[in-house]
């Protein structure tokens, strides 16, 4: 079946340094991979929308500076949190379908800790 | 702009009993509905979806939603919860099905179900 692991599940990091997350598609391709942030008692934000062989489309309030994205194949995303910050704090979430007619798959997050 | 409103943060029922979860939303056309779970430490797993037809869909784990146009709703049933249904629900909607659209969540709804 299809499947989306991230990792890490877990990490902690100082403030003001920076934190990279990555998260591999299993038994299909992912085509469009979508990273969302669930900051503490809040719904997932969409932080941007990376689909192979196009721009990747960031959502207001979050950039590529702060945000860089890559997805260099059909199987693997990653993405970086530069200069971490309290409200940097939350589950980050990454989506990943095949096409625009199929569902996402979501991985299990990366829950990250700023102290 | 579309949006999703869950407005019980927290719902605890007994083993055995009925369950639904609210979901109203804002969009001016017809949405593409989806019912998410969280299990505790897991990513998001899709329970059932609305895109046209039927307004009553059947999900996993013998959930079901019907759609309303005219209350902009579309809530989530199940007719007897199980101790493992404790998790949390999120709504979600998304503006159609080309790539670049994207799900927009609710704030979830903790279920606790007591045994």
């Amino acid at each position: 079946g299809a499947l989306v692991y991230q990792y890490p599940r877990r990490t902690i990091c100082k403030s003001g340094t920076s934190m990279r997350m990555e998260c591999q598609a299993v038994g299909f391709q992912a085509t469009s991979v979508a990273w969302y942030r669930q900051s503490p008692q809040k719904t997932f934000e969409l932080i941007a929308l990376s689909t192979v062989n196009s721009a990747i489309k960031y959502e207001q309030n979050f950039t590529q500076e702060k945000f860089p994205i890559s997805h260099p194949n059909l199987s693997f995303s990653s993405m970086t949190v530069l200069n971490a910050y309290l409200e940097d704090r939350g589950l980050y979430l990454c989506g990943a379908r095949p096409n625009a007619n199929s569902d996402y798959t979501f991985g299990s997050g990366t829950r990250l800790l700023v102290i | 702009a579309q949006s999703v409103t869950q407005p019980d943060a927290r719902v605890t029922v007994s083993e055995g009993a009925s369950l639904q979860l609210r979901c109203k939303y804002s969009y001016s056309a017809t949405p593409y509905l989806f019912w998410y779970v969280q299990y505790p430490r897991q990513g998001l797993q899709l329970l059932l979806k609305y895109y046209s037809g039927d307004p009553v869909v059947q999900g996993v784990n013998s959930f079901e939603a019907e759609f309303s146009k005219s209350n902009s709703s579309f809530h989530l049933q199940k007719a007897s919860v199980h101790w493992s249904d404790s998790a949390v629900y999120f709504c979600a909607l998304s503006m159609g099905n080309s790539a670049g659209n994207k799900l927009t969540f609710g704030i979830g709804t903790r279920v606790l179900v007591r045994p």
